[in-house]
């Protein structure tokens, strides 16, 4: 079965540089999620979206902006890295309009700051 | 304030023996209620999820978790564990209104000695 594809499942930045993540929900799937899981700690909820739009947001710095586009995959744009940015996050992605969906992870991306 | 508390961060179990992982839960009211577990270096999997009814939840891979309102607990058993169940086990909830919105426990690493 297909599952929820994140890439790069590694990368390295420099502190002030910018990082992408990208996530590729599961077909079918219209609902997006994105979790910073830094070491050591459990999964933070960061934001959201629901067709295209954002539909939650928790505790994501100014500094990352993200979007869904029209195939519903979504990116996390993160700027001006800092060391304390250093953890893996999750992509999630569910679909919306039933009340018991479930939100099926991603393997991660691990992003590293130096 | 809204928390989830995993009181035991590690658990050491011997295989073929029982396990129980505690959850409890802090809301205004209750919450939608799931177990995830994550293997090491891997995305996060449901074992199972609560969202109302019997109160004994029956998941994947022979795990079971009891929501007991009257304790705000969510706990999660197995009867007899395996040593492929070496992992990290999260609880997290969600608000009924904002389910999408994970809010995880701290979680708990198992170790399975043979």
């Amino acid at each position: 079965a297909a599952g929820v594809i994140q890439s790069p499942r590694h990368l390295i930045k420099e502190k002030r540089e910018t990082a992408t993540l990208k996530c590729y929900p599961i077909p079918r799937h219209d609902t997006v999620y994105w979790y910073q899981q830094g070491p050591g700690q459990d999964p933070q909820f960061l934001i959201s979206f629901y067709e295209k739009m954002q539909s939650d947001k928790g505790s994501i710095p100014d500094r990352f902006s993200a979007q869904q586009f029209s195939d519903y995959h979504s990116e996390l744009n993160m700027s001006s890295l800092e060391l304390g940015d250093s953890a893996l996050y999750f992509c999630a992605s569910s679909e919306a309009g039933t009340t018991t969906s479930e939100q099926f992870f991603g393997p991660g991306t691990r992003l590293t700051v130096l | 304030a809204q928390s989830v508390t995993q009181p035991d961060i590690h658990i050491t179990v011997s295989e073929g023996a029982s396990l129980e992982l505690r959850c409890n839960y802090s809301y205004g009211a209750t919450p939608y209620l799931f177990w995830y577990v994550q293997s090491p270096g891997q995305g996060l999997q449901l074992l199972l999820k609560y969202f109302s009814g019997d109160t004994l939840v029956q998941g994947i891979k022979g795990f079971e978790a009891e929501f007991k309102r009257s304790q705000s607990s969510f706990n999660l058993r197995k009867p007899s564990v395996h040593w492929s169940d070496a992992a990290e086990y999260f609880c997290a909830v969600a608000p009924t209104d904002s389910w999408g919105k994970l809010q995880f426990g701290a979680g708990t690493q198992v170790v399975v000695t043979p």
